[in-house]
Parts: structure tokens; C-alpha cells; sequence
């Protein structure tokens, strides 16, 4: 069985500042992963994802993210914040193998940027 | 485009009473999904449909049921509802039955039961 482990609840960081927020994932098989970011009082929003190919994966908003499969992991970066950045993300990773299995998520990690 | 529809918006139910959560999607998307977010729990699914015609159980599926009316429409059912039960529910729609293909979602109902 899949799972997902992120591995911060909370990351506050100031304005302009680097940030990584953390995933790790475990799988017998091949994987897909996704990182969703939620904003307050929304439904969930696709940032990135991994299918296949190059390890290295930008999304909207200026993120991007690894897939290190010898690490099982698949942490998500931004080089420089906004307050607009503030949310909840989620990584999530499916099985390429079986069909029909669903979406797995992490517990989230919560992004708090101040100015 | 509407995206993913969910109604209602908010929810106050006393313990035992029974209700649905009704979804819709303008995408044609085959697959769609009910799941609940409570706080540190991230997502769980409850139920999901690949296709018109199909429901399967998710992680947390006790206490609900499913119907997919037509290829547009995908309800939960909370037949006898509990306080457990209090959470934020999120419908999804996806384009494909496997899962590469990103999943939709709506702004959720947040339901409390009391």
C-alpha cells in the first residue's frame, strides 16, 4: 500500500525568503505525484505534477519539485515567497500499476509567509 | 466554466438526521470523487465512481453512500449522520479512470453535526 508523509505541519517563512516543503512517499510499485495547494475557504488546486521524464517538474506560481526516486521523495520548492503564498499544500501520489486506485494525500503542510 | 459544483455550502445537521450533498461537473469528466478533510488528517476518500454507472469504497466509506446519477453527477449520502461525521466534504472530478490525469475540485460543504 501507498502512503505519504510530509513532513512539516507548519513552515513559516518572511516574504522573499526560500522555502522547501517536504514529501516523502512509499510504494512497491511506480508512482505518479502531485502537489495540490489549497487556499483558505477553497477546494484544492493542481500546482505540479510528476508522470514521467525529467525529475524536475515546474508548476504555477513559481514552484517546482524533485523526484528522487532512490530518496522516495519529492519535495517542493520556491525560491522566493509572497504573502499570496499562504496556504495549505498537499502532496499526493497514485499507483501507475493498478488502475482504478485512488489518489493518496499527505496530512498537509501548512505555508505561512509574513512580511 | 463552472468547474465542480457542491451544494450545499454549509450544513448544520442533529445526530441521526439524514441528508446529500449533491455534485456537478460541466468537463464531461469520466471519474469523480467524495472525499473529507478534518484538521491534521489531511484527505481521505470515501467513495469514488471511475465511470458512469460504477461506485467503489474508498478509505473511509462507513456511514455513506453514493449515487452517480449520469455521467454529470455524483451525490453523498449520509443516511443516519453522526457527530464523527462533522468535517469539510470535497467532490472531484478527473478526466481519465487511472490516475495521471489531475483531479478537480469544488469548494466543499462543511457540515457539522451536532
Amino acid at each position: 500500500a501507498q502512503s505519504v508523509t510530509q513532513l512539516d505541519s507548519q513552515v513559516p517563512v518572511f516574504e522573499e525568503a526560500p522555502v522547501e516543503l517536504r514529501c516523502n512517499y512509499s510504494s512497491s510499485v511506480s508512482v505518479y505525484l502531485f502537489w495540490y495547494v489549497q487556499y483558505p475557504n477553497q477546494g484544492l488546486q493542481l500546482l505540479l505534477k510528476y508522470l514521467s521524464g525529467s525529475t524536475l517538474v515546474k508548476g504555477i506560481n513559481g514552484f517546482e519539485a524533485e523526484f528522487n526516486k532512490s530518496q522516495t521523495s519529492f519535495h517542493l520548492r520556491k525560491p522566493s515567497v509572497h504573502i499570496s503564498d499562504t496556504a495549505e499544500y498537499f502532496c499526493a501520489v497514485s499507483d501507475q500499476v493498478q488502475a482504478g486506485t485512488a489518489l493518496i494525500f499527505g496530512k498537509g503542510t501548512t505555508l505561512s509567509v509574513s512580511s | 466554466n463552472a468547474g465542480v459544483t457542491q451544494t450545499p455550502k454549509f450544513q448544520v445537521l442533529k445526530t441521526g438526521q439524514s441528508m446529500t450533498l449533491q455534485c456537478a461537473q460541466d468537463m464531461n469528466h469520466n471519474s469523480m470523487y467524495w472525499y473529507r478533510q478534518d484538521p491534521g488528517m489531511g484527505l481521505r476518500l470515501i467513495y469514488y465512481s471511475a465511470s458512469e454507472g460504477t461506485t467503489d469504497k474508498g478509505e473511509v466509506p462507513n456511514g455513506y453512500n453514493v449515487s452517480r446519477l449520469n455521467k454529470r453527477e455524483f451525490s453523498l449520502r449520509l443516511e443516519s449522520a453522526a457527530p464523527s461525521q462533522t468535517s469539510v466534504y470535497f467532490c472531484a472530478s478527473s478526466e481519465a479512470r487511472r490516475f495521471n490525469s489531475p483531479l478537480h475540485f469544488g469548494n466543499g460543504t462543511r457540515l457539522t453535526v451536532t
